[in-house]
């Protein structure tokens, strides 16, 4: 298995609304990343996981709260989200989180906010 | 901070076709130089990876090359096909986590 999957694909949620994004691999990686992307961008880091610990935050709004709560599974945690957060989230894996391995992305979560 | 260019922005091309992409980089510090491939609304595919130390990748129709001293990278396709068509990043490592992303070239591959 060398699929990271993340659910949603699609979700819709209004400003006041709480909503959780989900990312899962089974390929024994112990470094997970949170990337925005805005349409016809490049994706930007939001948050990375080193043995499920915290290890960067990008200076994300606390609307965003990450949570790890194994070595296989990642969350994101939204709340009191804003119109311009309106991006594909997209979830990414690597054996360790040192600098030349390779990662592994999913196929991301469509996210409109009304 | 590293910053990572990719030329051109776009690309139109009837198939068959060799096509060479290209990616240049300010710091020649980088620990690896990937190229993904990503369709509309999706996530990213790994095409290569070329670690510091090499200086160039192959898988099937697809060669990518480094070359740190200049700051550069190509990506060459090799008899292209429609289902080629996506945008190609160029993505530098550098520390945990931290990668460079160019703003892709958007490749259209015609029948």
């Amino acid at each position: 298995d060398t699929e990271v999957t993340q659910t949603p694909k699609h979700l819709v949620m209004g400003m006041t609304n709480k909503k959780s994004l989900k990312c899962e691999q089974h390929m024994g990686h112990r470094a997970m990343y949170w990337y925005k992307q805005k349409a016809k961008k490049p994706p930007e880091l939001m948050f990375v996981y080193s043995y499920e610990k915290l290890s960067i935050n990008e200076s994300v709004p606390s609307r965003f709260s990450p949570e790890c709560p194994n070595s296989s599974l990642l969350n994101l945690h939204l709340h009191a989200l804003q119109p311009e957060d309106s991006a594909l989230y997209l979830c990414a894996s690597s054996y360790t989180g040192t600098p030349n391995e390779k990662l592994f992305f999913g196929s991301g979560t469509q996210l409109s906010v009304l | 901070k590293q910053e990572v260019t990719q030329i051109p922005a776009a690309l139109s091309v009837p198939e068959g076709e060799n096509l060479v992409l290209n990616c240049s980089f300010t710091d020649s510090a980088i620990y690896n130089l990937q190229w993904f491939r990503q369709d509309p609304g999706k996530g990213l595919t790994s095409l290569l990876l070329i670690q510091s130390s090499q200086r160039e990748q192959t898988s099937g129709r697809l060669n990518a090359s480094l070359d740190k001293s200049s700051g550069r990278s190509t990506l060459y396709i090799a008899a292209s096909q429609p289902g080629d068509s996506a945008t190609y990043l160029c993505v530098g490592g550098s520390t945990l986590g931290r990668l460079y992303f160019g703003r892709g070239t958007q490749l259209t591959v015609w029948p």
